[in-house]
């Protein structure tokens, strides 16, 4: 596709429950982020993929979240048994490395809004 | 641990008045980036600067990594409407492609 898509873009949840997010990164794109946004703040790092590894879970909350990447492609994060702390827009990127002294360039979806109740 | 910290948090200013944003870190990174977000969509990048000391131009905004690599700065001339959004800092250490973002900041221009 022509950008990052992201489903679900809006999900409503029962705190317990499971979910699972998708990113459908640009095609190409070797990277893969995720990042969590709590209302009106600034990114907060999750995970990253390069190809189908992940060189750092370090951003990753707890162990009720994890992700994975097929190949070079779809990536799904998910978290078991929700909390309400966990209400946010979950925001997935992809990157190629761009032309500033190998500086990778992030092109974002638009994101999965996550509200538990 | 927030790595990058933004100044000031909310911005709200007049049309035609100019402003500065701040992102300040005690750590080096390798590159560093200038991101707008407005509401329901996710961050746009609009420079990266990999050189200390670099300024970059972008029609009225202009871009500064401090010469340790350790700051940057965003400074928009003559604000318009259209320039309202949150903006965000990201930068990444040497060696790693992990991009940490700053805290944001909010900013509003008045017509």
């Amino acid at each position: 596709g022509a950008g990052v898509s992201q489903s679900p873009s809006n999900k409503v949840t029962e705190k317990g429950k499971d979910v699972e997010l998708r990113c459908d990164p640009i095609s190409g794109h070797t990277a893969l982020y995720w990042y969590r946004q709590r209302l009106g703040q600034g990114l907060e790092f999750l995970i990253y993929f390069q190809g189908n590894s992940a060189p750092d879970k370090s951003g990753l909350p707890s162990d009720r979240f994890s992700a994975e990447r097929t190949g070079e492609s779809v990536s799904t994060l998910t978290i078991q048994r929700t909390q309400q702390e966990d209400s946010a827009v979950y925001l997935c990127a992809s990157s190629s490395r761009g032309n500033r002294g190998g500086a990778w360039e992030l092109f974002f979806g638009e994101g999965s809004r996550l509200t538990v109740l | 641990t927030q790595l990058l910290e933004q100044s000031p948090q909310f911005l709200s200013i007049q049309e035609g008045e100019n402003l500065t944003v701040y992102c300040n870190s005690s750590s080096v990174f390798s590159s560093l980036q200038w991101y707008r977000q407005e509401p329901g969509e996710g961050p746009v990048l609009l420079v990266t600067v990999v050189t200390g000391g670099e300024v970059k131009k972008l029609k009225r905004l202009t871009f500064q990594f401090g010469d340790a690599r350790k700051d940057s700065s965003l400074h928009i001339t003559a604000a318009q409407p259209g320039d309202t959004g949150l903006y965000l800092c990201a930068g990444a250490k040497s060696g790693t492609y992990k991009y940490i973002f700053g805290t944001g900041t909010r900013l509003k221009v008045l017509a």
